[in-house]
């Protein structure tokens, strides 16, 4: 599967604890995006690489959250302390103009 | 503030009838419209984009600013056609691609 990988796919953690997901974007696109999925809500956007550089961050992302892109390649998403209402999908999405692509989520639970 | 609103959380038709999935949105620019689909346990994948006026696995939306819509439609709905639909929104002209999506629909095709 040449297309946006994410991992791990499944994620529980206890309240407190952090957690890093991966994303690995196709090759060539040098846009990744991150979103936070909830139940019955669409996709919610939470930041933005252009290679390396973090352009642009959604006032959703807490300083809880962090995103790195290290090397303009795989990205990773921290969440420090979590919370029950960190609960959701994480999407990763890649593009090389303005059609995303995406991977299939990262489900974070957290009890 | 952009917003996009698919105001049908479910929407059901029997094989063979039409479908029109709505999808207002409300931004004073011009914008870029998508519809993207997440069939059952698969990521989520652009459908049709308005700028490319075209027709995907029979579906059509047609950009009207003046009624600030981007309908989704299909003259005859196959079984295959059930899934999650959300319309999404970008800044035309925008190099960032970041997207605001609708809530969703969930269309359900009956035999």
């Amino acid at each position: 599967d040449t297309g946006v990988s994410q991992n791990p796919r499944h994620k529980i953690t206890k309240r407190g604890q952090n957690v890093t997901f991966r994303c690995d974007p196709i090759s060539e696109h040098n846009r990744l995006y991150w979103y936070r999925q909830t139940l019955g809500q669409g996709p919610e956007f939470l930041t933005y690489f252009q290679n390396e550089a973090q352009l642009e961050k959604s006032r959703l992302l807490s300083d809880r959250f962090s995103a790195e892109r290290p090397k303009g390649s795989f990205s990773t998403l921290e969440i420090q302390r979590t919370e029950q209402g960190d609960s959701a999908m994480y999407l990763c999405a890649s593009s090389l103009y303005t059609e995303a692509f995406f991977g299939q989520g990262t489900r974070l639970t957290v009890v | 503030a952009q917003r996009v609103t698919q105001p049908e959380k479910l929407l059901s038709v029997f094989k063979g009838a039409p479908v029109e999935l709505k999808c207002n949105y409300s931004y004073s620019g011009s914008p870029e419209l998508f519809w993207y689909v997440q069939y059952s346990r698969q990521r989520l994948q652009l459908l049709l984009r308005h700028i490319s006026r075209e027709s995907i696995k029979g579906f059509t939306a047609d950009l009207n600013k003046g009624e600030t819509s981007f309908h989704l439609k299909k003259p005859f709905a196959q079984e295959e056609d059930s899934a999650m639909y959300y319309c999404a929104l970008n800044y035309r002209g925008s190099t960032l691609g970041r997207l605001y999506f609708g809530r969703g629909t969930q269309l359900t095709v009956w035999p």
